[in-house]
């Protein structure tokens, strides 16, 4: 079935730490992006990706990176994780079409997490 | 600037109830239109959207939104609201073209549903 998975779903982990939050999607989709969200507040896009190899920094500066080496993986790393950092990131994907993008983002299920 | 802007932060109705959800848009080129629903511990799953032709639209689970032109507008709508409806809702805007391709959201309006 065609869909897009994040994991861990739930992270708690101290100040200091790396972590890495996978997001991949079977829908053959181009373009991946990642939203922060805080309770109750809008999504803020801070990573996205029209491709492999093609990362882009979005709207919301953000102190993580990303990479996109294979089409279905778009995984995102903090190389130090602060409780500042503490929050929802959902990770969604789209599909590219020339002449007109129909824009529909498709969501995985996000992780939510917090540093301590 | 290109912006979403959802006036109710909290609605709360009665089950059976009708229900409608309001969302402006500033945008400088043809938007193309979106409702998502986010249950708690959740993604967003998209509801229904806009992108041309007939300005009522119908989405999934009962819903229907009707884009307004001249009040840029696209407010979401339900008959007869039922328990499981409660959650977060989230209006979005993005632009025609290639490449053009990010979707600006709304704050969202938590939906509250009494029996």
């Amino acid at each position: 079935e065609a869909d897009i998975y994040q994991t861990p779903r739930y992270l708690v982990i101290g100040t200091g730490k790396k972590i890495t939050l996978e997001c991949s999607q079977t829908m053959g989709h181009d373009k991946m992006y990642w939203y922060q969200q805080d309770p109750g507040m809008e999504l803020h896009l801070i990573h996205y990706s029209y491709g492999v190899n093609s990362t882009e920094k979005g709207d919301l500066s953000s102190e993580s990176t990303v990479s996109r080496i294979r089409t279905e993986h778009f995984p995102l790393t903090l190389e130090s994780a602060r409780p500042s950092h503490t929050s929802q990131y959902l990770c969604a994907s789209s599909e590219s079409k020339r002449g007109g993008t129909r824009n529909e983002q498709f969501f995985g299920p996000g992780t939510r997490l917090t540093v301590l | 600037a290109q912006s979403v802007t959802q006036p109710d932060i909290h609605i709360t109705v009665s089950e059976g109830a009708s229900l409608e959800l309001r969302c402006n848009y500033s945008y400088g080129a043809t938007p193309y239109l979106f409702w998502y629903v986010q249950s708690p511990g959740q993604g967003l799953q998209l509801l229904l959207k806009y992108f041309s032709g007939d300005t009522l639209v119908q989405g999934i689970k009962g819903f229907e939104a009707e884009f307004k032109r001249s009040q840029s507008s696209f407010n979401l709508r339900k008959p007869s609201v039922h328990w499981s409806d409660a959650a977060e809702y989230f209006c979005a805007v993005g632009g025609a073209g290639y490449n053009t391709d990010k979707l600006i959201f709304g704050t969202g309006t938590r939906l509250q549903v009494f029996p």
